[in-house]
Parts: structure tokens; C-alpha cells; sequence
């Protein structure tokens, strides 16, 4: 069965800081990998996805994430972190019936 | 970029009755998904939807669920006799195909709260 683990509850960075919310993956076969971030009170957010391809890759503000075959993982990073920056990061896979099947969550915080 | 959408915001009910909550997907997409969060846990699968049937449902949805695309824009999800445990975040999701490299648009969401 598909699933995603994010081993980190909470992850606490200092704003200008980089960051790194991690996320490992256990796939039979191509994993198609997301992250979604949820801001209080609103809804989840796509910031990018790994289908193929380059193993960094790029997304919505700023944001990137690294695809690492060896490691199953797909860490989720930034340079440099901003205080609007918090959240709650979600990562998730896409199983072959088209559902997504999300992690645990990591609640990000981004003191100035 | 497009928007699902989703009302009510927030939603009140007493243990037993019924709710309805309502999602309009986004025009030209073709899979419809419900999720719901429960306070403090994971976001989870409820169902999926598909040229208006079913295409896979989870554990948690059992006979006092439903959904229904009743005309070309909406797509709701009932709850028949609703339990205090059904009191979550629920998520509505489109996505345009059903393959796995295609992204899910979500709502931002009802908060159920049964009484």
C-alpha cells in the first residue's frame, strides 16, 4: 500500500533561515509525490509535485522540494524562511485509483 | 487560478440529523473527491467520484454517507444521521483527470460541528 510518513510534528526555524520539512515514501511502483500546505482556517494549498524527471523541484513561493530514490524521501526546503511561512505542510501520494493519500502533517513555525 | 468552492463555511447541527454539504468543482474538471480532517489529525480519504458513480470509498464511509452530483456544477455530501464523531473539517477536492501526476484543487472547507 502506498503511504507517506513526516516524521517531524513541528519544525521551528528562524525567519532568513532555510528550512526543511521532511517526508519519506513507500511505494510499489513510480510514486507521484505532493506537498500541500494549509494556512489556519483555509483549505490546502498545492505547492508542487515530483511525477519525473529532475529531482529538485520547484514550486509556489519559493518553495522546493528534493526527490531522493535511495532515501525514499521527498524533503520539502527553502533558502531562506519568512514568518508568513507558517503553516501546516502536508506531504502526499497519489495512489493509482487518482486518491491522495496524505502524511501526518508538520506544523511549521517561523519566528522573526 | 480557478477555485473550489464550498458552503456552508461552518455548519451546526444536533447528533442525529441530517447535513448536507455542498461543493461546486471547478468547470472542466472530471474527478470529485471528499475529505475530512478531525481536529488535530490527518487529513483522510473519504471517497471519490466518477461519471457520477462511486469510484472508491473508505472505511469511514459507510451507509450514513452519500454524495450525489445532482446537476452540472454541484457536488454534495449528506450525512443521514450525523454522530458527534463526524464533527471535522471536511474538504472537497477536483481534479481535472484521474491519473496519478495530476494535482488535487481543495476547498477551503466545512467545519462540521455536531452537538
Amino acid at each position: 500500500a502506498q503511504s507517506v510518513a513526516q516524521p517531524e510534528d513541528q519544525v521551528k526555524v528562524a525567519e532568513g533561515n532555510p528550512l526543511t520539512v521532511k517526508c519519506t515514501y513507500s511505494v510499489s511502483g513510480n510514486p507521484y509525490l505532493f506537498w500541500y500546505v494549509q494556512y489556519p482556517n483555509r483549505g490546502l494549498q498545492f505547492l508542487l509535485k515530483y511525477i519525473t524527471g529532475d529531482n529538485l523541484v520547484k514550486g509556489s513561493y519559493g518553495f522546493e522540494a528534493e526527490f531522493n530514490k535511495s532515501q525514499t524521501s521527498f524533503h520539502l526546503k527553502k533558502p531562506s524562511a519568512l514568518v508568513s511561512d507558517s503553516a501546516l505542510y502536508f506531504c502526499a501520494v497519489r495512489d493509482i485509483w487518482g486518491k491522495l493519500i496524505f502524511g501526518q502533517g508538520t506544523e511549521l513555525s517561523v519566528k522573526p | 487560478e480557478p477555485e473550489v468552492t464550498q458552503t456552508p463555511s461552518h455548519q451546526v447541527t444536533q447528533m442525529g440529523q441530517e447535513v448536507i454539504l455542498r461543493c461546486v468543482p471547478i468547470s472542466n474538471h472530471l474527478y470529485f473527491y471528499w475529505y475530512r480532517q478531525i481536529l488535530g489529525q490527518k487529513v483522510e480519504f473519504l471517497v471519490s467520484f466518477y461519471n457520477n458513480e462511486i469510484s472508491e470509498k473508505s472505511e469511514i464511509f459507510d451507509d450514513q454517507f452519500s454524495v450525489e452530483r445532482p446537476d452540472g456544477s454541484n457536488f454534495t455530501l449528506k450525512i443521514r444521521s450525523t454522530k458527534l464523531e463526524d464533527s471535522a473539517m471536511y474538504f472537497c477536492a477536483s481534479s481535472e483527470g484521474g491519473t496519478a501526476n495530476e494535482k488535487l484543487l481543495f476547498g477551503s472547507g466545512t467545519q462540521l460541528s455536531v452537538l
